[in-house]
């Protein structure tokens, strides 16, 4: 059974930094890429990251990019996202998703962690 | 960046009933494009990818069609569990956009 259980989220004052990790189980994690997409309170869904199965390839938000960092352990088949200079608007529930394929360009998002929640406040 | 559109924006619906909900892309996406349910307080899961191809799991009473920029999501018989956001999505082009949400409700 694909599981994933995103931890890390947590309550950080803006300018600060959090590290999310996603562990997964359940599929051979090399073989598919995986990604982050998040949920603001009460709003709809945002894609953030997305990184290749072999970790060689990486995307980003316009909104995020320069501020987040996306990467992969194979060894601990663990999905992290290191998030720096926070800011209020990153206040949502980020969510762990692995892609449909190896690669994260034509695949969508087949299975979905319950996810983890960060609240930027001071 | 293409722009999902979804109507209508609240489908309020009794048990039984047919359910048809929109989704219209600013550009062609081809049939790349993904249905996704979300019930209160859960993660969203996989319902339609390809524009029609059932995700594993997926009751048969979901069904989509669709391609280029107009889709469409129908649920044929509507069932109280049915009650939830759901967000079409494209994955032709980076960004992957979603769009804003249909929520349906069941009198």
């Amino acid at each position: 059974e694909v599981q994933m259980l995103e931890s890390g989220g947590d309550l950080a004052q803006p300018g600060g930094s959090l590290r999310l990790s996603c562990a997964a189980s359940g599929f051979t994690f090399d073989n598919f890429a995986m990604g982050w997409v998040r949920q603001a309170p009460g709003k709809g869904l945002e894609w953030v990251s997305g990184i290749s199965g072999h970790g060689g390839s990486r995307d980003y938000a316009a909104s995020v990019k320069g501020r987040f960092t996306i990467s992969r352990d194979s060894s601990q088949n663990t999905l992290h996202l290191q998030i720096n200079n926070l800011r209020a608007e990153d206040t949502a529930m980020y969510y762990c998703v692995r892609y449909s394929g190896s690669y994260y360009l034509l695949a969508f998002w087949d299975y979905w962690g319950r996810g983890t929640r960060v609240t930027v406040s001071s | 960046e293409i722009v999902l559109t979804q109507s209508p924006g609240t489908l309020t619906l009794s048990p039984g009933e047919r359910a048809t909900l929109s989704c219209r892309a600013s550009q062609s996406v081809g049939s790349y494009l993904a249905w996704y349910q979300q019930k209160p307080g859960q993660a969203p899961r996989l319902l339609i990818y390809a524009a029609s191809s059932g995700a594993t799991g997926i009751p048969d009473r979901f069904s989509g069609s669709g391609s280029g920029t107009d889709f469409t999501l129908t649920i044929s018989s509507l069932e109280p569990e049915d009650l939830a956001v759901y967000y079409c999505q494209q994955y032709d082009t980076t960004p992957f956009t979603f769009g804003p949400g249909t929520r349906v409700e069941v009198k």
